[in-house]
């Protein structure tokens, strides 16, 4: 079965400092794999995605991932975080071409201080 | 906005009860997911239905029920509730069946169970 690990709970950094946040995953086959971002009291939002192609997929807002099949990893880093990134980070992962269902990680809290 | 709509926000209820959550997917989509969110265990996946139909299920206890009506709205039905069903829980819709075409997450109804 699928899974995801997220190795850091929560990430505290201050402001314009670069940030990494890292996530594993175990699958057997080919993936899709995703960044969402949730701020509080709010629902999930896709950040980026990898689906195919280039292995460097980036967001709009200065978020990029890259994806290792090798490390079987798709870390999310910024190399330089504002206040307003503040917020839980979710990874996630999809079987290539199947019809389901995205599978989380538990999450990482990134914390920016001024 | 994201365009799915859940209600009731929050929801307060005791040991025992029956609750219905509800969604209405964006326009458009046809697939709709459940999902759970708790501090122990972060977001699980529990039922999704495509166009009216039970495609696939995940984490979700017997207790549980969903459905997915004609006009594609679905609900989520938790019975005998107890004290560890308090959780977040989020409904995604989608276009198609799969991650690849992307989920749309709803802000999520809160369920205390006291």
């Amino acid at each position: 079965a699928q899974s995801v690990t997220q190795l850091d709970s929560q990430v505290p950094v201050f402001e314009e400092a670069p940030v990494e946040l890292r996530c594993n995953y175990s699958s057997s086959v080919s993936v899709y794999l995703f960044w969402y971002v949730q701020y509080p009291n709010q629902g999930l939002q896709l950040l980026l995605k990898y689906l195919s192609g280039s292995t460097l997929v980036e967001s709009i807002n200065g978020f990029e991932a890259e994806f290792n099949k090798s490390q079987t990893s798709f870390h999310l880093r910024k190399p330089s975080v504002h206040i307003s990134d503040t917020a839980e980070y979710f990874c996630a992962v999809s079987d290539w071409g199947s019809q389901g269902n995205l599978i989380f990680g538990k999450g990482t809290k990134l914390s920016v201080k001024p | 906005d994201s365009g799915v709509t859940q209600t009731p926000k929050h929801l307060i209820t005791a040991t025992g009860q029956r609750v219905t959550l509800r969604c209405s997917p964006r326009s458009g989509d046809l697939s709709v997911y459940w999902y759970q969110q708790s501090l122990d265990q972060g977001l699980q996946f529990l039922i999704q239905y495509y166009n009216g139909e039970e495609r696939a299920k995940g984490n979700i206890l017997e207790r549980f029920s969903a459905q997915q009506f004609p006009d594609l709205h679905s609900e989520l039905n938790l019975s005998s509730l107890e004290l560890g069903d308090s959780a977040l829980y989020f409904c995604a819709s989608s276009v198609e069946q799969g991650a690849f075409y992307g989920y749309t997450f709803g802000s999520g109804t809160r369920l205390t169970v006291v």
